[in-house]
């Protein structure tokens, strides 16, 4: 699986769009882009993930670019319980085998 | 609520003593993973199984050994416990094999602590 880097921290004011980028210049054609969170010693919670063209659910926007080397999360409206370790994962979407690898992910840190 | 059970949520024991935690992966879900984050290190991945057959192995200690059994939850049983077993261990569940898009769902954790 593609290794990927995010910075190890940001911050973001309450009610205020929240963007976290990801790398991923290594980034084979078959493998996904997914996101999941970890609020303080909660399990990781799935948010969305993609391929190659911009996806939108209820939590968040996933932004691809067109070489597909980065990406970016946007939580439209952060609000306090927002707060979390946000990792991006890429890999193959078949599991067989395949493992989601979690890296140190990125602490957003929503501020009133 | 994942969909994801896990018991116990809370365990203290002692160095040398074998614990078991168990886990009920959501309705339908064909694979179950094991992952420790200890206090100091992230997620990492322990072991993975699809329909009763181990399918991923990851860094987990020959102490640890897992099985999924024919109703699909999971045990994973830690034996001769020492003071860095101590963690939380994660379950997770996803529908699995060729037809899985890869969204794992997370149980709520077992935290162990070894005294």
């Amino acid at each position: 699986d593609a290794k990927t880097t995010q910075p190890p921290s940001m911050d973001c004011a309450e009610g205020r769009a929240a963007n976290l980028p990801c790398n991923h210049s290594t980034i084979s054609g078959n493998e996904y882009v997914y996101w999941y969170r970890q609020i303080h010693s909660q399990g990781p919670q799935y948010i969305i993930h993609g391929l190659k063209n911009n996806e939108t659910n209820e939590m968040a926007s996933l932004i691809i670019t067109e070489d597909r080397k980065s990406s970016t999360l946007i939580l439209p409206h952060a609000t306090l319980r927002d707060t979390a370790v946000y990792y991006c994962i890429v890999r193959v979407a078949r599991e067989y085998g395949n493992k989601l690898v979690f890296g140190a992910g990125t602490i957003l840190r929503v501020k009133s | 609520d994942s969909g994801v059970t896990q018991t116990p949520k809370h365990l203290i024991t002692a160095t040398g003593q074998r614990v078991t935690l168990r886990c009920s992966p959501r309705s339908g879900d064909l694979s179950v993973y094991w992952y420790q984050q200890s206090l100091d290190q992230g997620l990492q991945f322990l072991i993975q199984y699809y329909n009763g057959e181990e399918r991923a192995k990851g860094n987990i200690l020959e102490r640890f050994s897992a099985q999924q059994f024919p109703d699909l939850h999971s045990e994973l049983n830690l034996s001769s416990l020492e003071l860095g077993d101590s963690a939380l261990y994660f379950c997770a569940s996803s529908v699995g094999g060729e037809i899985g898009t890869g969204e794992l769902f997370f149980g709520e954790g077992s935290r162990l602590t070894v005294l």
